[in-house]
This record gives C-alpha cells, structure tokens and sequence, in this order.
C-alpha cells in the first residue's frame, strides 16, 4: 500500500540531545514537508523540500535541520538549540512542487523532552 | 498575506444533528480551499478540496463545503453527526503564488454528545 511512514511514533529526548525524526513515502511524490502541532495552534510548518538535495525554511525553522538525499526520505533533525520540542511532528507529501496540490500526511510522532 | 481563522475552537453538538463548521481565509485571489480530520494522536486525513467550479464541494464521510467568495468563507457542514466524527478539524488555504505550502487554521475540536 502506498503512504507515508514515520518513526518512532513516541520519542523522548533528554535535554541537550539531538533527536532524529524518520518520514518516508512511496506515493512518489516531488514535495515533502515538516509541521509542528501543539494544542490550541494549528500546525506550523518547519521546513518543505521540492526536488531532491533542495530544501527550503518554514515558519518556525530554529532548532531544526533536515536533509533531502533520496525523494522518499526527508528525516527531521530536532537539535539542542531548539528550546522548547516538545510536540507532535507530522510530515506530509503532495504529488508536485510549485503548485497547490494535496497533502498526504503520515501519523506522526510524539517527542517528549524529559 | 494568507491566513485562515476558524472561529470556533471547540463545538459540541447531539448524536444526529446537523453540524456546520466555520473557516475564513485572506486572500487576494481564488484560494485553494481544504477541509481535513484529524483522530486523536493521528496524522491528518483530508475531506474535500476546492480548486474552482462549482462551489459546493462534496467530500467523504458525508462532509460538503461551501465556498462564499463574497464572505471569503469556506464552512464545512454534516447534515446528520454520527459518534464518530468527534475529532478535531483543519481548515488550510493555499496559492498558486506560495509555492505549493499550505496555511492551516487553528483548529476546531468536535464534541459529539449521545
């Protein structure tokens, strides 16, 4: 079946930890993004790729590194300077890059800080 | 700039009534236009899309949509809730200008009463 993975689907950090966050898709889609969700505020974006080896900031980017090597990976680095992680962190797919098209989202995973 | 507001943070309505869910949107131009839910703990799961044409839009589970360009709204309605539908819902706007990202509203939780 084809969809989008993430994992794990629990993470807890200590402090002062960086933390990688796995998404994968083999709907064979060109764009893929990172969102952050927290209780009362929607979902923020952190950071989208259009093509491979391209990438580009979000809204909120600070604390967070990604990486864009292959088409169906686009892991999510969550680093130290990032100072309040804790959050649900979802990743989406959508068919093209450039224009509007749907997004297909995985199940997310929940990052804890301890 | 593009925003999305949904009005109601929180609704709660009787096992059978009919429902009806606000968006708002800012944009200078025709916006793509998207209803999605989201289960506790779960990744996003989209209900209906508009694009252009005719501005009722049917979705699945029994979801429409009206886009209003006048009142620059886009409110999901159910005629009939069942239990199931308690979730919480993302209403998101996009732009042929923006690069294919998606604007998310807030959010509206769904409290289904028996």
């Amino acid at each position: 079946d084809g969809g989008i993975t993430q994992s794990p689907k629990y993470l807890f950090r200590k402090e002062g930890q960086n933390v990688t966050l796995s998404c994968e898709q083999n709907l064979n889609h060109d764009a893929m993004y990172w969102y952050r969700q927290d209780p009362g505020q929607g979902l923020r974006l952190i950071y989208y790729s259009q093509i491979v080896n391209d990438f580009q900031k979000g809204d909120i980017a600070e604390g967070y590194s990604v990486s864009r090597e292959k088409k169906e990976s686009f892991p999510l680095t969550v680093t130290s300077a990032q100072k309040n992680p804790t959050a649900f962190y979802l990743c989406a797919s959508s068919v093209t890059s450039g224009t509007v098209n749907e997004q297909f989202f995985g199940p997310g995973t929940r990052l804890t800080v301890l | 700039a593009q925003s999305v507001t949904q009005p109601d943070i929180h609704i709660t309505v009787s096992e059978g009534a009919s429902l009806e869910l606000r968006c708002n949107y800012s944009y200078g131009a025709t916006p793509y236009l998207f209803w999605y839910v989201q289960s506790p703990g779960q990744g996003l799961q989209l209900l209906l899309k508009y694009f252009s044409g005719d501005t009722l839009v049917q979705g699945i589970k029994g979801f429409e949509a009206e886009f209003k360009r006048s009142q620059s709204s886009f409110n999901l309605r159910k005629p009939s809730v069942h239990w199931s539908d308690a979730a919480e819902y993302f209403c998101a706007v996009g732009a042929p200008s923006n690069t294919g990202k998606l604007i998310f509203g807030q959010g509206t939780t769904l409290q289904v009463k028996p």
